[in-house]
């Protein structure tokens, strides 16, 4: 089983829509939690880290679901420069395990 | 403060080969990472240093790959005799002390 499963999409949306991605995680004692944001031939960019009560930057909000191990990052009102790949990233006993991704399209 | 910093950028290499790629850290971050990213897939953790001892080179495919840290700041990656599969995105990263990573643009390497 993997350390990090999400669906890897795309989800293709329309501007302005509001969109969601899950991930979840195998191991029940990982320590932290991030979503990075991955452009087509450009390297991975922390996206914001996910804290236990939740944590919202501006459009983008996360959530942690301990009891059912996984991880939720919402975006609202998407824009066309959201699109992009989102990575999961899980921290297990100073190792990071990273998901496949989710691809997101924002269609105008 | 200035980023991660990889070279080269691109490298494309006729199978067994070798091939070597750089990686400078932002100042002060102590722990790096040796990722490879195949397409489609997350980055894959190949070592990671702690200053200049290894942490864990567990998934290092160590008859071909090694790595080293000499003096605990800028790193070297290298492949002998590199193979078809091995063509990826090497990516370096670092961590700040609230876990966050900062990665370097990689080096997307084209075996032939």
């Amino acid at each position: 089983r993997k350390e990090v499963e999400q669906d890897p999409g795309p989800f293709n949306v329309p501007e302005g829509a509001t969109v969601a991605f899950n991930c979840t995680y195998s191991n029940s004692a990982s320590q932290s939690f991030f979503w990075y944001r991955q452009d087509c031939r450009k390297e991975p960019k922390l996206l914001m880290s996910v804290y236990s009560s939740g944590n919202e930057d501006g459009r983008f909000t996360a959530q942690l679901n301990r009891a059912s191990q996984y991880i939720s990052l919402l975006i609202r009102d998407s824009k066309l420069s959201d699109s992009a790949t989102y990575l999961c990233v899980v921290k297990n006993f100073n190792k990071f395990y990273f998901g496949s991704g989710t691809k997101l399209n924002v269609k105008p | 403060e200035a980023g991660v910093a990889q070279s080269p950028r691109y490298k494309i290499i006729e199978k067994r080969q070798s091939v070597a790629f750089w990686c400078n850290p932002i100042s002060g971050h102590a722990t790096l990472y040796w990722y490879q990213q195949i397409l489609g897939q997350g980055p894959k953790l190949l070592i990671q240093f702690q200053n200049n001892g290894v942490v864990d080179d567990s998934q290092l495919p160590k008859d071909r790959f090694s790595a080293e840290r000499l003096k605990g700041v800028d790193s070297t990656l290298k492949i002998q005799p590199a193979k078809l599969e091995d063509s990826a995105v090497y990516l370096c990263a670092c961590t700040s002390t609230r876990d966050e990573q900062y990665f370097g643009p990689g080096t997307r390497l084209t075996v032939t």
